[in-house]
C-alpha cells in the first residue's frame, strides 16, 4: 500500500528565500504525482502534475522534481512571496489506487 | 468551465440525521473521487467512480456511509445516520480519462461538515 510522507510539517522562511518542500513515497511503481496548495478554509489546487516518465515540471517559479528510483520528489519555491504561504501537499497515483496524500508541510512565508 | 462544484459549503447537523453532499465534476471529466480531509488523518479517500461506475469504495469508513453517481454530471455522498466523529471537510475531484489513464485531478472547495 502506498504510502506519502511529507517533512517537514510547517516551515518558516523570510520573504525572497528559495525553498525546496520534500515529498517521499514508498511504492516507486507510481504513474504520475501531483502537487497541490491549499489555503487555509479552502480546496485543494493544482500545481504540477509529473508523469512517470518525467523528471521534472516547470510552472512560473516552481519547479517539481521526481526521482522514481529514490521515492522521493521535490517542489522548487524561487523567490519565494508572502502571498505563498499555504499548505503544499503532494500526492501519487500508483496502481490501480488514485491520489494517495501526504500530510502536507504548511509553509510561511515571513515578510 | 467552473470547476468542481460542490455543495452545500456547510453544513451542520444533529447526531442522527440524514446527511447528503452533491457534487457536480468538470463536464467531460470521466473520473470522480471522494475525500475525507481531517486534522489527524489528512486527506483519504472514500470512493472513486470512473464512466459513473464505482471503481473502489474500500476507504468508506462504514455502512453509513453511501455514494451514487446517477449520471456524468452529478453525484451524492450520503451520511445516515451522521455521528459527531463524522465531522470533518469532504471534497469531490475529478479528471479526465479512467484509472488507466492517470491525469491531473481537478479539486473542489469542499463541504465542512459539523455532526453537533
Amino acid at each position: 500500500k502506498q504510502e506519502v510522507t511529507q517533512i517537514p510539517a510547517a516551515l518558516s522562511v523570510p520573504e525572497g528565500e528559495n525553498l525546496v518542500l520534500n515529498c517521499s513515497f514508498t511504492d516507486s511503481a507510481i504513474y504520475n504525482l501531483q502537487w497541490f496548495r491549499q489555503d487555509p478554509g479552502k480546496g485543494l489546487t493544482s500545481l504540477l502534475l509529473i508523469q512517470s516518465s518525467q523528471r521534472e515540471q516547470t510552472s512560473g517559479r516552481l519547479n517539481a522534481s521526481l526521482d522514481k528510483s529514490s521515492g522521493r520528489s521535490t517542489l522548487y519555491i524561487a523567490a519565494s512571496q508572502p502571498g505563498d504561504s499555504a499548505t503544499y501537499l503532494c500526492a501519487s497515483y500508483s496502481g490501480n489506487t488514485p491520489l494517495v496524500f501526504g500530510k502536507g508541510t504548511r509553509l510561511s512565508v515571513i515578510a | 468551465d467552473a470547476g468542481v462544484i460542490q455543495s452545500p459549503r456547510h453544513e451542520v447537523t444533529e447526531m442522527g440525521q440524514e446527511v447528503t453532499l452533491r457534487c457536480k465534476p468538470i463536464s467531460g471529466h470521466n473520473s470522480l473521487f471522494w475525500y475525507r480531509q481531517t486534522m489527524m488523518r489528512g486527506l483519504e479517500l472514500l470512493i472513486y467512480f470512473n464512466n459513473n461506475v464505482p471503481i473502489d469504495d474500500s476507504g468508506m469508513p462504514e455502512d453509513r456511509f453511501s455514494a451514487k453517481m446517477p449520471n456524468a454530471s452529478f453525484s451524492t455522498l450520503k451520511i445516515q445516520p451522521s455521528e459527531p466523529r463524522d465531522s470533518a471537510v469532504y471534497f469531490c475531484a475529478s479528471s479526465l480519462g479512467g484509472v488507466s489513464i492517470k491525469s491531473e485531478a481537478f479539486f473542489g472547495q469542499g463541504t465542512r461538515l459539523t455532526v453537533v
